[in-house]
């Protein structure tokens, strides 16, 4: 299996500028998971969905921000427009089925300048 | 806020000592993970271990928990370089179906 697969795994752009991360789950996993990881606030969840249901955004920090599962083989999370704080590795994860392990793919790290 | 925090958040040991990180926790959970981070790549799964259990090994891992006390520490034997990461905790809390990762601890080991 070729494991959780995102794309572009580095971005730079400017500010104002729209950002689409992707992400392709591992084949069969019905839990999909999108984290942000920063120095300084660690790996905070946004959002994760079940059977390409949003069943959690809380942690979706701002409207700018959004995030779509159209089925179960693609992810995207939107940012419009990117401020430079926003810059950090974004993470996609995948579960099967209530095994609580997930894999994670190898992030995006995203510059805004 | 997160809900797992590691400690020592920095650790640098010698090749072949034994590395011990230590992670506490906040609410009652379901289950305790530990992941690993190598630099620039995403999180790697390294061992599971149940509310209901103390212990768990696998391999060169010694994973324990205390519900009680709220923590759990991860044991590595007889260290190697390519042990050097980042290693993480994470927690399930009941009612929340998504882990929560905490600080995690940067361990270097030395050749």
């Amino acid at each position: 299996d070729a494991g959780v697969i995102q794309s572009p795994r580095h971005e730079v752009t400017e500010m104002g500028q729209e950002v689409t991360l992707r992400c392709k789950p591992i084949s069969g996993h019905n839990s999909l998971f999108w984290y942000r990881q920063t120095m300084m606030r660690g790996l905070e969840l946004l959002i994760y969905f079940n059977n390409n249901v949003p069943i959690d955004d809380s942690g979706m920090p701002e409207d700018r921000f959004s995030a779509k599962m159209p089925n179960a083989s693609f992810s995207t999370l939107k940012i419009q427009p990117s401020e430079p704080r926003d810059s950090a590795v974004y993470f996609c994860a995948t579960e099967q089925g209530g095994g609580n392990t997930i894999y994670f793919g190898e992030g995006s790290w995203l510059t805004v300048v | 806020s997160q809900q797992g925090e590691e400690d020592p958040q920095a650790l640098s040991i010698q090749e072949g000592e034994n590395a011990t990180m230590n992670c506490s926790y906040k609410t009652s959970i379901n289950n305790l993970q530990w992941y690993r981070q190598n630099s620039g790549r995403g999180l790697v799964h390294l061992i599971l271990i149940r509310s209901n259990e103390r212990e768990k090994h696998s391999g060169r891992l010694r994973v324990t928990l205390d519900t009680s006390k709220k923590s759990s520490s991860l044991l590595i034997t007889a260290s190697r370089a390519a042990d050097t990461a980042s290693y993480f905790c994470a927690t399930d809390p009941p009612g929340r179906r998504a882990l929560t990762f905490g600080s995690g601890t940067r361990l270097q080991v030395q050749p």
